[in-house]
């Protein structure tokens, strides 16, 4: 079975510069999550959907993040204008319900 | 006090050793429990997912869970070079839309 695929694996980008971030869950999966990983902070929660409808975005740094699942096969994350400080790893994971999340082999961003 | 507690290591141990990785909580409403394993620049991977008190086990790995301590443990039988890797816990309460929380991990060297 398919898992979680994450578009780009990598991205070097020079700072200001627009990023997208794309994330296909697991086909019959009603939530979908994004998180950020770094050394010092670890796995951060962004944002998350239920049936395609964000929930909590709280996790969501700036407003130059954002983030739309515009059908349940399909999300993306965004980052308008980019900043050095956002280089970290994005994981996009998706589960059923409350059952455990799986999760996608991450992109791994770099901002110079 | 953070949610959730793990020592990050590293841990290095001998092949065929038991390795013993912790996590506690103060959160008393959690009832589901995780170990994830996430391998240098993979996304994390369930390992173990087990409901409220009590032992799992699977294969070589054993997960614990004592609510009344509020303390989680994950043990690795016969350990080999391929369980080299960082270990995440995590955990939530499981009622509709509430956060899974992830400990920091614990980075595990398995040494031939």
């Amino acid at each position: 079975d398919a898992g979680v695929i994450q578009s780009p694996r990598h991205e070097v980008t020079e700072m200001g510069q627009e990023v997208t971030l794309r994330c296909k869950p697991i086909s019959g999966h009603d939530y979908l999550f994004w998180y950020r990983q770094t050394m010092m902070r670890g796995l951060e929660l962004l944002i998350y959907f239920n049936n395609n409808v964000p929930i909590d975005d709280s996790g969501m740094p700036e407003d130059r993040f954002s983030a739309k699942m515009p059908n349940a096969s399909f999300s993306t994350l965004k980052i308008q204008p980019s900043e050095p400080r956002d280089s970290a790893v994005y994981f996009c994971a998706s589960s059923f319900s409350t059952g455990p999340q799986h999760f996608g082999d991450g992109t791994r961003l770099s901002i110079l | 006090q953070k949610e959730v507690e793990q020592d990050p290591g590293p841990l290095s141990v001998p092949e065929g050793a038991i390795v013993s990785l912790n996590c506690t909580y103060s959160n008393s409403a959690f009832q589901y429990f995780m170990w994830y394993r996430q391998y240098s620049r993979k996304g994390p991977e369930l390992l173990m997912y087990t409901y409220s008190s009590g032992n799992k086990e699977d294969g070589r790995f054993t997960a614990q869970v004592d609510k009344s301590s509020k303390y989680i443990s994950l043990f690795i039988r016969d350990s080999q070079p391929s369980d080299s890797a960082t270990y995440l816990c995590a955990m939530n309460s499981g009622t509709s839309y509430d956060k899974v929380i992830f400990g920091p991990g614990t980075s595990l060297s398995v040494i031939p």
